[in-house]
């Protein structure tokens, strides 16, 4: 059974880098017809799009976040991570690592891990 | 960007009885629809893609419709375990984007 599992810290500094990871496990990152993807939940709020990207290192972008953002992917390690660079209190959310079928829903999500966005 | 609104924000009702829940987008996005179900402390689970596939290990009682812009998700006899909150999702157009969701309580 597919699990993916989020990690990293869950304090990050205003003006600092949010960096997490998400391992997969059950199934291989490298499976075609899959994109690996990050959303996020603010406090109360609705779901966000942050990006996806494929095995082969194509990504996608939120283009409201796009320049602070970064998703890269580590097939060896069945792993991937995302970036998000110089973060304000807005981004204090649940982020979600995410398996998206290709031009389609997502099937399988992470636990979530919440993110705190403090001085 | 196509923008999701769900409605109503939040919608009581009995035990045993429909739930009617609708989404609508700007744009049209053929059926490049989901539902997904958010209980309290938990990840949304996929529920119905392709706005009317159930996704497997949901009964009957849940169903989706609709097409173009207006969609629609329906309970037809709530049990405990469906008060949760509902969100759409559009993946027809990128950016994908995300309702706001329904929150269906215990009336």
């Amino acid at each position: 059974q597919l699990q993916l599992q989020e990690s990293g810290p869950g304090l990050v500094k205003p003006s600092e880098t949010l960096s997490l990871t998400c391992t997969v496990s059950g199934g291989s990152i490298g499976s075609t017809g899959y994109y690996w993807g990050w959303i996020r939940q603010s406090p109360g709020e609705g779901l966000e799009w942050i990006g996806n990207i494929y095995h082969s290192g194509g990504t996608y972008y939120n283009p409201s976040l796009k320049s602070r953002l970064a998703i890269s992917v580590d097939t060896s390690k069945n792993q991937f991570s995302l970036t998000m660079r110089s973060v304000t209190t807005a981004d204090t959310a649940v982020y979600y690592c995410a398996r998206q079928a290709v031009a389609a829903h997502i099937d399988c999500w992470g636990q979530g891990t919440l993110v705190t966005v403090s001085s | 960007e196509v923008l999701m609104t769900q409605s109503p924000a939040t919608l009581s009702v009995s035990p045993g009885e429909r739930a009617t829940l609708s989404c609508r987008a700007t744009h049209s996005i053929s059926t490049n629809l989901a539902w997904y179900q958010q209980r309290p402390g938990q990840a949304p689970r996929l529920l119905i893609y392709g706005a009317s596939t159930r996704a497997p290990g949901f009964p009957d009682r849940f169903s989706g419709s609709g097409s173009g812009t207006e969609f629609t998700l329906t309970i037809s006899s709530l049990q405990s375990e469906d008060f949760a909150v509902y969100y759409c999702h559009q993946y027809d157009t990128w950016p994908d984007t995300f309702g706001g969701g329904t929150t269906v309580e215990i009336k």
